[in-house]
């Protein structure tokens, strides 16, 4: 069976600092990988995607995320955050060949002027 | 930019009661899925729909809940006799399609907040 585990529920940062959260991932099956922001009031939005290829993977609003195979990770960076990048981060797996996403519990970025 | 849309926003209902909640897929989508959150909880996948007829469903989906594309444009997920433990927020995603190998990305709706009471 997969799972996804986000190791931080909350991360808070000061705004223009740079912010990494953390995803891990269990498989016995290969997987992709998925990065979603949900803003208050407001459905999920796909950041980024890794299916195959280069392992460092970019997305939308300045986000990007590295793939490591042999640490099953799939950690979500920014260099630089804006108030506005305050939401709730979603990590999630799609065991290949099936449809379905398994999310991680999510972490809260709050950024701070 | 097209989206999904789900209706309603918020939903209460008794426990015992029937609900249907409503969404509008992206309109060349034809791959259908239903999530939940629990509050404090993860989303969890629910039931995914294709060619009509559901594709996979999860644990969650017993014989309570049933879907239905009932016209060209809607898909809807049926709770019957609610329970205390329905209540989630609710969400519908769509996806063009999906091969092996190739994970289309799904977008999802703004959710329906279902309580139940």
């Amino acid at each position: 069976a997969q799972s996804v585990t986000q190791l931080d529920s909350q991360v808070p940062v000061f705004e223009e600092a740079p912010v990494e959260l953390r995803c891990n991932y269990s498989s016995s099956v290969s997987v992709y990988l998925f990065w979603y922001v949900q803003y208050p009031n407001q459905g999920l939005q796909l950041l980024l995607k890794y299916l195959s290829g280069s392992t460092l993977v970019k997305g939308i609003n300045g986000f990007e995320a590295e793939f490591n195979k042999s640490q099953t990770s799939f950690h979500l960076r920014k260099p630089s955050v804006h108030i506005s990048d305050t939401a709730e981060y979603f990590c999630a797996v799609s065991p290949g060949g099936y449809n379905k996403l398994i999310f991680g519990a999510g972490t809260r970025l709050a950024v701070h002027p | 930019e097209p989206e999904v849309t789900q209706t309603p926003s918020h939903q209460v209902t008794q426990m015992g009661q029937e609900v249907i909640l409503r969404c509008v897929p992206i309109s060349n989508h034809l791959y259908f899925y239903w999530y939940r959150q629990i509050l404090g909880q993860k989303v969890e996948f629910l039931v995914s729909f294709y060619n009509n007829e559901i594709s996979e469903k999860s644990e969650i989906f017993d014989d309570q809940f049933s879907v239905e594309r009932p016209d060209g444009s809607n898909f809807t997920l049926k709770i019957r006799s609610t329970k205390l433990e329905d209540s989630a927020m609710y969400f519908c995603a769509s996806s063009r399609d999906s091969h092996w190998n190739i994970q289309e990305t799904q977008y999802f709706g703004p959710g329906t907040r279902l309580l139940v009471l």
